[in-house]
């Protein structure tokens, strides 16, 4: 069984770019939720994916969106950046309709907007 | 609002010594709890995964509770090694929230030799 894997696992982006966030999750998971989570912070949930179609949001303003694909694989796409995106972007899959909820994460991507 | 807090924010501890990481929660409509190990800049590694139904999960050298009417958890670390070093993270699953995790802050816990 393969895990949750990140690409990239670093990226530096200038204020105003665009930036995409991939994720691969662990086999047989068919959810797949994103959380950003900035230094000496806990995560904070941004999105969560099911069946490709968004089903729950964070506070987190619309220039973070997302994609998941029939692989079940995601992208997290971050327009307008701003100094505060600089955070590690954390992917978590699980199966939907196991009882447990249990979530696994992946390794994360360091975002650094300068 | 719901809320997870953790206290100590960080905790340095000799070698050895046996200790208690405390989670709080504000809501006692949870589905679960997860507790999560950091290390720097690293993604989260799954500790222990309490139900709502269970009151408390081991595994090896750990020891995570849950009391779901005061709104607490703690995680139990037996017999510390400077390898234990890391930052805990508290999760809540509570229920009506889909997949959405709500994390405390973290321990940071430093083990010394």
């Amino acid at each position: 069984e393969t895990g949750v894997t990140q690409s990239p696992t670093h990226l530096i982006k200038t204020r105003g770019q665009q930036v995409t966030l991939r994720c691969s999750s662990q086999s047989g998971h068919n959810t797949v939720s994103w959380y950003q989570q900035a230094l000496g912070q806990g995560p904070q949930f941004i999105f969560q994916y099911y069946r490709e179609e968004e089903n729950g949001r964070g506070n987190f303003p619309p220039r973070f969106s997302g994609l998941q694909f029939p692989n079940y694989s995601s992208e997290l796409n971050v327009n307008a950046l701003e100094l505060d995106d600089s955070a590690l972007y954390l992917c978590a899959s699980r199966s939907w309709g196991r009882s447990s909820y249990e979530q696994y994460f992946g390794p994360g991507t360091r975002l650094t907007v300068t | 609002k719901q809320e997870v807090t953790q206290i100590p924010a960080a905790l340095s501890v000799p070698e050895g010594e046996n200790l208690v990481l405390n989670c709080s929660f504000t809501d006692s409509a949870i589905y679960n709890l997860q507790w999560f190990r950091q290390d720097p800049g690293k993604g989260l590694t799954s500790l222990l995964l309490i139900q709502s139904s269970q009151r408390e999960q081991t595994s090896g050298r750990l020891n995570a509770s849950l009391d779901k009417s005061s709104g607490r958890s703690t995680l139990y670390i037996a017999a510390s090694q400077p390898g234990d070093s890391a930052t805990y993270l508290c999760a809540v699953l509570f229920s009506g929230g889909y997949n959405k995790l709500i994390f405390g802050a973290g321990t940071r816990l430093a083990v010394h030799p």
